[in-house]
């Protein structure tokens, strides 16, 4: 099974709300990432998770806050976002230590529109 | 640092035609190399991958990419299209240490009847 899974499927939030988006997986993976997709892009790295330490932070406003409460779950904090920030958040995650061939899996995504 | 170039941001073919999409990257050291399809609506899946052994890989929908070292290369080819193949490829990269994923810019397949 390399299934992770993403709840909600879409968001609407205004820019003075407070939301969190959230990402499950059961592999075994001790590492877990969070992308930002926009349209017709590729995905950008937002944020690594090894070990349930962040290792990663690739110069992320501080409106995103993530958190990894366990070694299955890893979530997204999202405050007074800016209508720039609505595009397709993925979660992937992978395995650790395999001499550099972990294999990302990535769930389906969140999409997010800020008003 | 590593760079992924994929030189077609689009391609489209007719159906049952066969269909090459293109990817070269540059690294300074080895590499693992991953092709990703993300159909419209979704995430990224996983297409198939090149860690080590057989240079040539296939996946279970008749895709098939051929890692060249010497042309640092991994195109990815399907000898008969269907119009479900329609989506955009992404062709990614990963240093043999550490844990990052290079992306390139993505290729959209549009297979037309």
């Amino acid at each position: 099974d390399t299934e992770v899974t993403q709840t909600p499927k879409h968001l609407v939030m205004g820019m003075t709300n407070k939301k969190s988006l959230k990402c499950e997986q059961h592999m075994g993976h001790r590492a877990m990432y969070w992308y930002k997709q926009k349209a017709k892009k590729p995905p950008e790295l937002m944020f690594v998770y090894s070990y349930e330490k962040l290792s990663i932070n690739e110069s992320v406003p501080s409106r995103f806050s993530p958190e990894c409460p366990n070694s299955s779950l890893l979530n997204l904090h999202l405050h007074a976002l800016q209508p720039e920030d609505s595009a397709l958040y993925l979660c992937a995650s992978s395995q650790v230590g395999r001499g550099g061939q972990e294999t990302q899996y990535f769930g389906p995504g969140t999409r997010l529109l800020v008003l | 640092a590593q760079s992924v170039t994929q030189l077609d941001s689009q391609v489209p073919v007719f159906e049952e035609a066969p269909v090459e999409l293109r990817c070269n990257y540059s690294s300074s050291v080895s590499v693992y190399l991953f092709w990703y399809v993300q159909y419209p609506n979704q995430g990224l899946q996983l297409l198939l991958k090149y860690l080590s052994g057989s240079t040539l890989v296939k996946s279970i929908n008749g895709f098939e990419a051929e890692f060249n070292k010497s042309q640092t290369s991994f195109h990815l080819r399907k000898p008969s299209v269907h119009i479900s193949d329609t989506a955009e490829y992404f062709c990614a990269v990963k240093e043999n240490a550490g844990n990052m994923l290079t992306f390139g810019g993505g290729t959209r397949l549009m297979v037309k009847p």
